[in-house]
């Protein structure tokens, strides 16, 4: 049973506009949370991570929060941008173990 | 650039082949990993080797083995492989094998077993 869910396969926003990426978790045990961001034809890499004594974590454009109440995590992209067009995996894990991912949500910011 | 580079981008196989997958970590990390990726599923992580150890095996079937020669190289060889195999395979690494550790990932093997 997935442990990590991303009930929206695909968003589309317009340039400019907030980028909301949602992301569920059902392990209340998870304290460590993290978003990849990946290209076609290229591996995810890293964008945001958060811990779970934090319920917020901005780095630029990109605010990651966490309602550990919910269990559920989600990624505000502001002002959304053509080059952000991607697929965003968020993860989540129990510190010194693995990763468990979801199956991403493809999004496309239309200029 | 992420320091992690794959071969064969793309690999068609039959089910009776022999195939190797190849990953490089140009990073200077202690951890790799291989994980699988199917249509419309999660990354599922396979192996996980720390100084060239072995320390996670996800009950992946014994058709898939993994070999880390040093730190820096990772194989998975495939034999008797089934369809539903099928997959875009991705290594990644870390610095170590602490799940606070960002990984970096590599393009991935697309695979396809006839």
């Amino acid at each position: 049973d997935q442990q990590v869910k991303q009930n929206s396969p695909s968003l589309s926003v317009q340039e400019g506009r907030i980028s909301i990426l949602n992301c569920d978790y059902t392990n209340s045990m998870f304290d460590y949370f993290l978003w990849y961001k990946k290209y076609p034809a290229e591996g995810p890499t890293f964008l945001i991570s958060i811990s779970s004594i934090k319920d917020k974590n901005e780095d630029g454009r990109f605010t990651v929060f966490l309602n550990k109440s919910a269990k559920h995590l989600s990624l505000h992209i502001v002002p959304s941008q053509p080059g952000d067009s991607a697929v965003y995996f968020c993860a989540a894990s129990i510190v010194g173990n693995q990763f468990y991912f979801g199956t991403g949500t493809s999004l496309t910011v239309i200029p | 650039e992420t320091g992690v580079t794959q071969t064969p981008r793309h690999l068609v196989m039959g089910m009776t082949n022999k195939k190797s997958l190849k990953c490089e970590q140009h990073l200077g990390h202690n951890a790799m990993y291989w994980y699988k990726q199917s249509a419309k599923k999660p990354l599922e992580l396979m192996f996980v080797y720390s100084l060239e150890e072995r320390v996670e095996n996800n009950s992946v079937p014994s058709r898939f083995s993994p070999e880390c020669p040093n730190s820096s190289h990772l194989f998975l060889h495939l034999h008797t492989l089934q369809p539903e195999d099928s997959a875009l395979y991705l290594c990644a690494s870390s610095q170590d094998w602490q799940a606070t550790e960002t990984q970096y990932f590599g393009p991935g093997t697309r695979l396809l077993v006839l």
